[in-house]
């Protein structure tokens, strides 16, 4: 299979503990997203990257959030000091830049609940 | 930031055609316009994308007028599978056009019965 793949699909975790997701986008794909969303909301966007650089954040992202993604390939996503507002889906995307291929492909999310 | 208006929910037929306008009056010159269906438990999936004017695939067409302030997504002939929520997005794509062509905004549930 060569889409987005992400780990784990769920999560579960108390309050106050760090948790770390991660993504493999496709391989030639040099963009890639997070986004997060929560029940009959849509992804609210949080990332992304070109390459290895880090080129938005949105300024709702709490500083308890931080991405990375070391040589450009997969990314990950990690929170600190969890709270229960942050039990989410955590999406990822990732795409080209190149023109006429601009489309997203989202993997299939990591389910985060925070107890 | 060009800001997206659309049906919070929709209902249709079996082998109807499913029109999904969307509002966007402040989009910009380099702003395109893009769809995306979701299911349950799944990630979006792009279905179309367009500047102005129409643009056609195998699962949908966009209409576009000339004033680019609004745009239909429109689903030919559709099955129980077509059940999903469709998002608007517009923003530059091109250049990544910073957040604003990563807004999905609550997008439009679709339902359709047998």
């Amino acid at each position: 299979d060569t889409g987005v793949s992400q780990n784990p699909r769920h999560k579960i975790t108390k309050r106050g503990q760090n948790v770390t997701f991660r993504c493999d986008p496709i391989s030639e794909h040099n963009r890639l997203y997070w986004y997060r969303q929560t029940l009959g909301q849509g992804p609210e966007f949080l990332t992304y990257f070109q390459n290895e650089a880090q080129l938005e954040k949105s300024r709702l992202l709490s500083d308890r959030f931080s991405a990375e993604r070391p040589k450009g390939s997969f990314s990950t996503l990690e929170i600190q000091r969890t709270e229960q507002g942050d039990s989410a889906m955590y999406l990822c995307a990732s795409s080209l830049s190149d023109a006429g291929l601009r489309e997203q492909y989202f993997g299939p999310g990591t389910r985060l609940t925070v107890t | 930031l060009a800001k997206t208006t659309q049906p919070i929910s929709m209902d249709s037929y079996e082998g109807q055609e499913v029109n999904i306008t969307c509002s966007h009056n402040n989009i910009a010159t380099n702003d395109y316009i893009t769809w995306y269906q979701q299911f349950p438990s799944q990630g979006p999936r792009f279905i179309i994308q367009g500047y102005k004017t129409k643009v056609t695939n195998e699962v949908a067409s966009l209409f576009i007028p000339a004033d680019r302030k609004s745009s239909t997504l429109s689903l030919p002939r559709v099955s129980l599978s077509d059940t999903a929520v469709y998002y608007c997005l517009v923003g530059d794509t091109y250049s990544g056009g910073g957040a604003d062509g990563l807004t999905f905004g609550k997008g439009t549930h679709l339902i359709i019965q047998p």
